[in-house]
């Protein structure tokens, strides 16, 4: 079965700097990977996905992932934080076949500091 | 629809009665699926649906929780007898046939049992 690790529930950042939300994940094949934001009282929106081509994806909003096979990794990055960045980030992952269905991480809450 | 509409937003239930909730997905999305958010738990998968069956319903956390979907459209995700930890958001989400190309969700209905 597939799974996904964030850590840190909470990644506070100051305006300006690099954002660096950590995901790894579990699966016995090849997955595809995903990342979404959540902004309050909304429901979640997708940022970026990979799906087995090109290794860095490029998402909205100036957010880009990396997968790394060696590492089992999808990291997302940001090289500037905004304001408007605050929200809650999912890493979700999913076999390329099969059960249907995307496992989510448990989520990491940015705050964005001023 | 141009997006997946969940309705209702906001629900505030006494414990002991029964609730419905409505997801109606976008257009031509086949697949269809229900979790439960609650503070600091992540996301909670209940149950997907492909087309009106229900290959998986394994997240369905007590017989008091049922789902249906009708014309491979509209689902109605039913609570029985409301406990108070059945408080949370309850998301909606679709998508095409396969989980590759990542889900649209809908804004979610935040239900509360008092």
């Amino acid at each position: 079965a597939q799974s996904v690790t964030q850590l840190g529930s909470h990644v506070s950042v100051s305006e300006g700097a690099l954002v660096l939300l950590r995901c790894n994940y579990s699966s016995s094949v090849p997955p595809y990977l995903f990342w979404y934001v959540q902004y309050p009282n909304q429901g979640l929106q997708l940022l970026l996905k990979y799906t087995s081509a090109a290794t860095l994806v490029k998402g909205i909003n100036g957010f880009e992932a990396e997968f790394k096979k060696s590492e089992t990794s999808f990291h997302l990055t940001k090289p500037s934080a905004h304001m408007s960045d605050a929200a809650e980030y999912f890493c979700a992952v999913s076999p390329p076949y099969g059960n249907n269905r995307l496992a989510f991480g448990k989520g990491n809450q940015v705050v964005v500091i001023p | 629809g141009a997006g997946v509409s969940q309705s209702p937003s906001n629900k505030v239930t006494e414990k002991g009665k029964d609730v419905e909730l409505r997801c109606d997905p976008i257009s031509g999305h086949t697949a269809l699926y229900w979790y439960r958010q609650s503070l600091g738990q992540g996301l909670e998968f209940l149950i997907y649906f492909q087309g009106n069956s229900a290959p998986d319903k394994s997240g369905l956390p007590s017989d008091r929780f049922s789902a249906e979907r009708t014309g491979g459209s509209v689902s109605t995700l039913t609570i029985q007898r409301t406990q108070q930890e059945d408080s949370a958001v309850y998301l909606c989400a679709s998508s095409l046939p396969t989980a590759n190309y990542g889900y649209t969700f809908g804004s979610g209905t935040r239900l509360t049992v008092v």
